[in-house]
């Protein structure tokens, strides 16, 4: 299997521009999951879907983040405007429930917003 | 609200050592344990879980040790090989549909000294 698959991998952006990230999630999985990694907060769940519906987005930190999955094997997670704070690494992840319950993650989209 | 503690933070060790990594977790509704490891710029990838119904599992050098009276588990890796060195990260899950979360720990970068 390919595993998750991002894109892009690294992204510089302007202040103020809008960014979009993508997400290929493992075929059959029934979970997607976007998380940020940043050095001071670690790991945090932004959001979550189940069979591409939104279960809890708590995690988003702001109206200016918004995430969709229009069908089982793609998903964005949209940032507009983007803010010099929101620099991090986003990594989707994938999974599918059950009793195992391991999550897979994809190798990150690194983002600077300068 | 839930949370995982880990420790230490970082861990330096002679090839050939052992190390051992604790985490602590808070909500005695968890039942499933995992541990990743993260390698410099890739994504965190499972290497090794556990379940509440069960106080050990091996694989190879790994073992990941469960006390779910304490609320604490940890991971064991012998034979400390200079490719062990990443950042682990341990997690807590109630692995139910519904509030499907990893909490993560803070994580621990263990330096394999050659």
């Amino acid at each position: 299997d390919a595993g998750v698959i991002q894109s892009p991998r690294h992204e510089v952006t302007e202040m103020g521009q809008e960014v979009t990230l993508r997400c290929k999630p493992i075929s059959g999985h029934d979970y997607l999951f976007w998380y940020r990694q940043t050095m001071m907060r670690g790991l945090e769940l932004l959001i979550y879907f189940n069979n591409n519906v939104p279960i809890d987005d708590s995690g988003m930190p702001e109206d200016r983040f918004s995430a969709k999955m229009p069908n089982a094997s793609f998903s964005t997670l949209k940032i507009q405007p983007s803010e010099p704070r929101d620099s991090a690494v986003y990594f989707c992840a994938s999974s599918l429930g059950g009793l195992r319950n391991t999550i897979y993650f994809g190798e990150g989209s690194w983002l600077t917003v300068v | 609200g839930e949370n995982v503690e880990q420790h230490p933070s970082t861990l330096s060790v002679q090839e050939g050592d052992s190390a051992v990594i604790k985490c602590t977790y808070s909500d005695s509704a968890s039942n499933y344990f995992p541990w990743y490891k993260q390698e410099l710029g890739k994504g965190p990838q499972l290497i090794i879980d556990i379940r509440s119904n069960v106080g050990e599992k091996k694989d190879q050098r790994i073992a990941v040790t469960l006390n779910k009276t304490a609320k604490h588990f940890s991971l064991h890796i012998t034979e400390t090989q200079p490719e062990d060195s990443a950042v682990y990260f341990c997690a807590a899950s109630r692995g139910t549909s519904g509030t499907y979360k990893y909490i993560f720990g803070t994580g621990t970068r263990l330096k394999v000294l050659a």
